[in-house]
């Protein structure tokens, strides 16, 4: 079954660590997205990929960071410097220029 | 800049009809979609249509697209518990290139009472 899959389904950091979001595509799509969702709110993206080692900036860039090793990979680090990282992280992937498929998300919660 | 707005909640009985609006700011979408999200879960996509169209049927779902007034709906026919969800609209804003970025919307809540 081709699919995104996100690991894990829900995740809990320590203020001060870093943390890496997981996620995989075997679509063979070549353009890869990270969301973030908050309650009551829209989707914000936060960076996306069109290439292998190739992503840029979303709108909410700012202490997050990400790596295209792979065409089939794209992980997400949320690192320390993201001061309010509680959130609904969601993962897509689409054909350049097409509709975006998404993974399930993963449940980041900040204890 | 680009922006989608969308109401918040929406409330019907079941075997009702529902409809969902969206109103978008760029004239110059090319694609305009709509995603479905169940509690917990990611977005699964619902329907698109082409800006060169005012209308898509696709079974209990009819989409309306009206671009002088950058307005776009959703009508689920005989609404079910199932259909209980968050709705999003998105655009392909025209800034956008070929990235393939969406711009959504806040999302609608729809609550289908038994």
């Amino acid at each position: 079954d081709g699919g995104i899959t996100q690991s894990p389904k829900y995740l809990f950091r320590k203020e001060g660590q870093n943390v890496t979001l997981s996620c995989e595509q075997n679509l063979n799509h070549d353009a890869m997205y990270w969301y973030r969702q908050d309650p009551g709110q829209g989707l914000r993206l936060i960076y996306y990929s069109q290439i292998v080692n190739d992503f840029q900036k979303g709108d909410i860039a700012e202490g997050y960071s990400v790596s295209r090793e792979k065409k089939e990979s794209f992980p997400l680090t949320v690192t320390s410097a993201q001061k309010n990282p509680t959130a609904f992280y969601l993962c897509a992937s689409s054909i350049e220029g097409n509709e975006q498929f998404f993974g399930p998300g993963t449940r980041l919660t900040v204890l | 800049g680009e922006d989608v707005e969308q109401s918040l909640f929406l409330s019907v009985r079941e075997g009702d009809s529902s409809v969902i609006n969206c109103t978008y700011t760029d004239s110059s979408s090319t694609y305009l979609y709509w995603y479905k999200q169940e509690p917990g879960a990611g977005l699964q996509l619902l329907t698109y249509i082409f800006s060169n169209m005012d209308m898509k049927q696709d079974q209990r779902l009819t989409v309306l697209l009206n671009k002088k007034d950058k307005h776009l709906s959703l009508r689920i026919a005989d609404t079910q518990t199932g259909d209980s969800a968050i709705y999003f609209c998105a655009e392909t804003p025209s800034l956008s290139g070929n990235t393939g970025k969406l711009i959504f919307g806040q999302g609608t809540t729809l609550q289908v009472k038994p």
